[in-house]
């Protein structure tokens, strides 16, 4: 599966958008870039994935550039209970029965 | 709802004693993890099963094992248990079909003494 770049931390005032980058150089074309939060001592809770098109659900969007070596996870209205770790995954879609592996994400803080 | 519960959520005990921790889903998902969180590791894969009396070792698998006789659970044993397996346990299942997701447990808080 291919390695994910992302930003320690960010922060983002409550009621504006949270953009989360992640980045995906080495993406191949069966992969799909998954997200994950975990807000503090739950368990990982999924958000959204995509393949190449731009994906939006009640919780957030996605967005993936067109060469796919990058995407953004938009929180459209960043609320206090957003704060929590978000972590950006990719994998093979054939991968079925495999683990996802959580890099270190980023840690949001969404700030009154 | 469908959901994936682990029990119990907070466990205390001695070095050397046997501890199950458990994990039982209602989405009929054949594949099960269990993974281990601790600070400055991430999430880190114990054990993990496709089905039935299917188990497979993880990254950490030293010190765990698992059973899976049926769909639903999933346990993991901890057969001797050591101050190094004091951790935050999570399960997860997923299941073809719905886009690889894993949908994961609340946790279990694991304190060997």
């Amino acid at each position: 599966d291919a390695k994910t770049t992302q930003p320690t931390s960010m922060d983002c005032a409550e009621g504006r958008a949270a953009n989360l980058p992640c980045n995906h150089s080495t993406i191949s074309g069966n992969e799909y870039v998954y997200w994950y939060r975990q807000i503090h001592s739950q368990g990982p809770q999924y958000i959204i994935h995509g393949l190449k098109n731009n994906e939006t659900n009640e919780m957030a969007s996605l967005i993936i550039t067109e060469d796919r070596k990058s995407s953004t996870l938009i929180l459209p209205h960043a609320t206090l209970r957003d704060t929590a770790v978000y972590y950006c995954i990719v994998r093979a879609v054939y991968n079925y029965g495999q683990n996802f592996v959580f890099g270190p994400g980023t840690r949001l803080s969404v700030l009154p | 709802d469908a959901e994936i519960t682990q029990s119990p959520r907070h466990k205390i005990t001695e070095t050397g004693r046997q501890v199950t921790l458990a994990c039982h889903q209602t989405w009929n998902h054949n594949n099960m993890f269990w993974y281990r969180q601790d600070l400055g590791h991430g999430l880190r894969l114990i054990h993990y099963s496709y089905g039935v009396q299917d188990t497979n070792k993880g990254e950490v698998s030293d010190g765990y094992s698992v059973s899976r006789s049926n769909t639903e659970d999933l346990p993991l044993t901890l057969e001797s248990a050591a101050s190094s397996q004091t951790s935050v346990y999570f399960c997860a299942s997923s299941d073809r079909g719905q886009g690889n997701i894993q949908y994961f447990g609340a946790g279990t808080r694991l304190s060997v003494l």
